[in-house]
């Protein structure tokens, strides 16, 4: 996870709150990511962000939003949480190999 | 749209015999991951491959990529039970920014 680091690591919400994922990378990449992980369902991309200023929208974006507040930051929110959000999320950017390193994860439930 | 098939998704098989992961994609792409992931972790980068015919070893585990037919395999060389893992192969989409998609992942489990 060397680079890419999440907060927060656990979170239980109930339907209709409201969180923020935060993540920050050190890698000085412009692309960031957000995936998340259901059992059987392999990462699937939520958003993407190519450069500071930039967001566009992956395959399952629907109940989330992000902001890329900087070249280092890029945050998850759900405004409405429900319970088909319970997942276990990652934020990703490239290294120096091309390939991507992820974070630690979130594992969020939502009651 | 890009699509990334991984075959099998469940592999149990016994110490020191040899077995392959295939990962098939829908779309040009010369750009191919392998990741690793254990439970309750996060991913880890195995390999990376980048050129029809490219291949990359480490140590019991050797990736291939052929591009023309779309397909990379892993393949595990007397296996041990500490390759007991879950198995991503991921490629990226090149047109316009660059987006990773993911295979479903190959849970393997190495029986002593």
């Amino acid at each position: 996870n060397a680079g890419v680091t999440q907060t927060p690591k656990f979170q239980v919400l109930k339907t209709g709150q409201s969180m923020t994922l935060q993540c920050a990378q050190d890698m000085n990449h412009n692309s960031m990511y957000w995936y998340r992980q259901d059992p059987g369902m392999g990462l699937r991309l939520i958003y993407y962000s190519a450069s500071e200023g930039t967001t566009d929208k992956g395959e399952v974006p629907n109940g989330y939003n992000v902001s890329r507040l900087n070249k280092r930051e890029f945050s998850l929110r759900l405004e409405s949480a429900a319970p088909s959000q319970t997942s276990v999320y990652f934020c990703a950017a490239p290294g120096s190999t091309d390939t991507q390193y992820f974070g630690p994860g979130t594992r969020l439930t939502v009651l | 749209e890009l699509k990334v098939e991984q075959n099998p998704l469940f592999l149990s098989m016994q110490e020191e015999k040899n077995y392959t992961i295939y990962c098939n994609y829908s779309t040009t792409s010369d750009r191919l991951y392998w990741y690793r992931q254990d439970p309750g972790k996060s991913l880890e980068s195995l390999f990376v491959l980048l050129s029809n015919g490219a291949v990359k070893q480490e140590g019991r585990l050797m990736a291939s990529l052929d591009t023309k037919a779309r397909l990379s395999t892993l393949h595990i060389t007397a296996a041990v039970h500490d390759l007991s893992a879950t198995y991503f192969c991921a490629v990226a989409s090149t047109s316009g920014t660059y987006k990773y998609i993911f295979g479903t992942g190959t849970r393997l489990k190495v029986l002593a």
